[in-house]
């Protein structure tokens, strides 16, 4: 089946340390990527996506890149700042029809604390 | 506001009392789900819907039920709640397109903070 592998957490960075969290899928077909992220005491809520290889989702200073052929969606920021401090989620839909394709699939999530 | 709400935000229970987790969500969405997330585990959805009168099992089912009796509601119920099932709840939704989810984006609910004593 389906699955997302990130990097375990958590993660400590200083104030404009540059940021990377690794992110690799399993997946049948041709899945959309995504990355979800959590503030403390909030639901998740979608930081950038991308549909198809190469493609390159950017929001909030983050982006990532579909890579295809290295099965990755790593998320970077060059410059983090306290407010950055959250859990991410990296996600993947199966782009198959049927009942699956619906389905979003999680990793486990990162914690990142950004610290002054 | 486009938004999902759910309620009680905070819960203590004890065991074998039925509850209900409510959920709405006022954009019109098709699909609604319900996740639980539990430390070290993330997120693992329990069950789905695809629009009134269709759901069906996610990846944790097992203690819960569901109904999608209207569009805009899909309350989460506990018949009989057991400590395994403490856990923090989150509801989402979005917009169906076409066979996959594709660009379409889940809304969050705040979650749902449930203690099973």
């Amino acid at each position: 089946g389906d699955s997302v592998t990130q990097m375990e957490g958590p993660v400590t960075l200083s104030e404009e340390a540059f940021l990377t969290i690794n992110c690799t899928y399993t997946a049948t077909g041709y899945p959309s990527l995504f990355w979800y992220v959590q503030y403390p005491g909030e639901g998740l809520q979608l930081l950038l996506k991308a549909t198809k290889a190469d493609d390159k989702g950017s929001n909030k200073g983050f982006e990532a890149t579909y890579r295809k052929e290295t099965t990755s969606f790593h998320l970077e920021k060059g410059s983090v700042q306290v407010s950055d401090s959250a859990v991410y989620f990296c996600a993947l839909s199966a782009s198959y029809s049927g009942a699956g394709s619906y389905q979003l699939t999680f990793g486990k999530g990162t914690k990142l604390s950004v610290i002054p | 506001e486009a938004q999902v709400t759910q309620n009680p935000r905070y819960l203590i229970t004890v065991t074998g009392k039925k509850l209900t987790v409510t959920c709405s969500q006022n954009m019109n969405h098709e699909y609604m789900s319900w996740y639980r997330q539990d430390p070290g585990l993330g997120l693992r959805q329990i069950y789905y819907s695809m629009n009134v009168e269709v759901t069906d099992k996610g990846d944790v089912p097992e203690g819960y039920k569901v109904s999608r009796k209207e569009k805009r509601n899909f309350p989460l119920i506990l018949e009989s709640p057991s400590p395994n099932q403490t856990s923090l709840y989150f509801c989402a939704s979005s917009f169906l397109s076409g066979h996959s989810m594709g660009a379409n984006v889940l809304t969050f609910g705040a979650g749902s903070r449930l203690t099973v004593l």
